[in-house]
């Protein structure tokens, strides 16, 4: 079965600083993975998903991902943190055709001024 | 239109009622999903159904039931729940299955009491 890790569930950085959401998965067959992001009391939003055509993934609000398949990771970037960015952010990844999106622990970003 | 729209926004019922959350999308989309999400925790798959049909059932207790009237329209009817069902329900769709882009609506923060 396939599975999404979230390392760290709480991270701090001061704005305009760089921002590194980590996540690691585990599957035996080509991933297909997909980054959230949730405001409170709102939705999930994407901000990108992996699907093998580049391992560089650029997505919505400055965020990206590097897809590493010797690491299994896929860790979420964002060159200057800003005050909106404060949410929890889901790691995902579907599970083959079965229509289920496997969602790691969430890690909860906080930006300080 | 790309927005999945959820009602009510805000819920509160008696362990005796029933209720029934709304869901509803104009994407086109074949796919229908609702996620139960409690406090700092990720989403959890409740039911999917697919061009229509129940395809997936997670083990759900029969006290949620879902339907599916149309290809646009998602309920989940409530009856008889217990405190610990209060959470976030969240709807989704998908054009193609979770391996695209799976949008979300904004939630029905249910309260039991």
């Amino acid at each position: 079965a396939q599975s999404v890790t979230q390392l760290g569930s709480h991270v701090s950085v001061s704005e305009g600083a760089l921002v590194l959401l980590r996540c690691n998965y585990s599957s035996s067959v080509p991933p297909y993975l997909f980054w959230y992001v949730q405001y409170p009391n709102q939705g999930l939003q994407l901000l990108l998903k992996y699907t093998s055509a580049a391992t560089l993934v650029k997505g919505i609000n400055g965020f990206e991902a590097e897809f590493k398949k010797s690491e299994t990771s896929f860790h979420l970037t964002k060159p200057s943190a800003h005050m909106s960015d404060a949410a929890e952010y889901f790691c995902a990844v579907s599970e083959g055709n079965t229509d289920k999106l496997i969602f790691g622990t969430g890690t909860r970003l906080q930006v300080f001024p | 239109d790309t927005e999945v729209t959820q009602t009510p926004k805000h819920l509160v019922m008696g362990m005796t009622n029933k209720k029934s959350l709304k869901c509803e999308q104009h994407m086109g989309h074949r796919a229908m999903y609702w996620y139960k999400q409690k406090a700092k925790k990720p989403p959890e798959l409740m039911f999917v159904y697919s061009y229509e049909k129940l395809s997936i059932n997670e083990s759900v207790p029969s006290r949620f039931s879902p339907e599916c009237p149309n290809s646009s329209l998602l309920n989940l009817h409530l009856h008889a729940l217990q405190p610990e069902d209060s959470a976030l329900y969240l709807c989704a769709s998908t054009t193609q299955g979770v391996n695209t882009e799976a949008f979300f609506g904004q939630g029905t923060r249910l309260t039991v009491v």
